[in-house]
């Protein structure tokens, strides 16, 4: 099982950014993805979720209306569109694989993401 | 939201002794929690799910316990590759949430 994270790096407040999670070696379309981040010293916050089927997506309070998870099945990918970014926003951001609560999950490395002028 | 209360915030032990990091949920979770050790520069590992059902592959020192509002995570001997920060999280209701971890260093 692989998860790899990509689109980090530093953007200005306002601005967007997308980040990547390519997943191989599991049967993609059938595991729950999430977004967890961790800001630089401090603790994990879960940011998102998207199921598959029908593809329902859950959101912390901090980043609904501003990000938008999604994946693409075809591709074992993926996605956060981040919008409205905030210096609050300044993270590492892991993927997650998780088919259910009863069995291991899988994290990725994560990408850390830079909100600064 | 379900606020998650752990303690304590950093707890300083000796190889070979059992320590216990507790849990509070601010509503009822039943035993829909899990169990993450965190060592630094790296991804978290799931422990315990069903908050107190052991993920397979870890160690048998590890336990957890706990329903409703009140877990605890329990290492019976703890060893120097157990030296890293906990986390609880449950997943109940959304948005799923983290506790703020528990830090256990050598003492």
């Amino acid at each position: 099982v692989q998860l790899v994270e990509s689109g980090g790096g530093v953007v200005q407040p306002g601005r967007s950014l997308r980040l990547s999670c390519a997943a191989s070696g599991f049967t993609f379309s059938t595991y729950a993805m999430s977004w967890v981040r961790q800001a630089p010293g401090k603790g994990l916050e879960w940011v998102s979720v998207v199921y598959s089927p029908p593809g329902s997506t859950y959101y912390t309070a901090s980043v609904k209306g501003r990000f938008t998870t999604s994946r693409d099945n075809s591709k074992n990918m993926l996605y956060l569109q981040m919008d409205s970014l905030s210096p609050e926003d300044t993270a590492v951001y892991y993927c997650v694989a998780c088919f259910d609560w009863l069995s291991r999950d899988f994290w990725g490395q994560g990408t850390l993401v830079t909100v600064s002028s | 939201d379900i606020q998650m209360t752990q303690s304590p915030s950093t707890l300083s032990a000796s190889v070979g002794d059992r320590v216990s990091i507790a849990c509070r949920a601010s509503h009822d979770i039943r035993n829909e929690l899990v169990w993450y050790q965190q060592k630094p520069g790296k991804a978290p590992k799931r422990l315990i799910y069903g908050a107190s059902s052991l993920q397979s592959g870890v160690p048998s020192r590890f336990s957890g316990s706990g329903s409703g509002t009140e877990f605890t995570l329990t290492i019976s001997s703890l060893q120097p590759e157990d030296f890293a920060t906990y986390y609880c999280q449950q997943h109940k209701n959304f948005p799923w949430t983290f506790g703020q971890g528990t830090k256990v260093e050598i003492k």
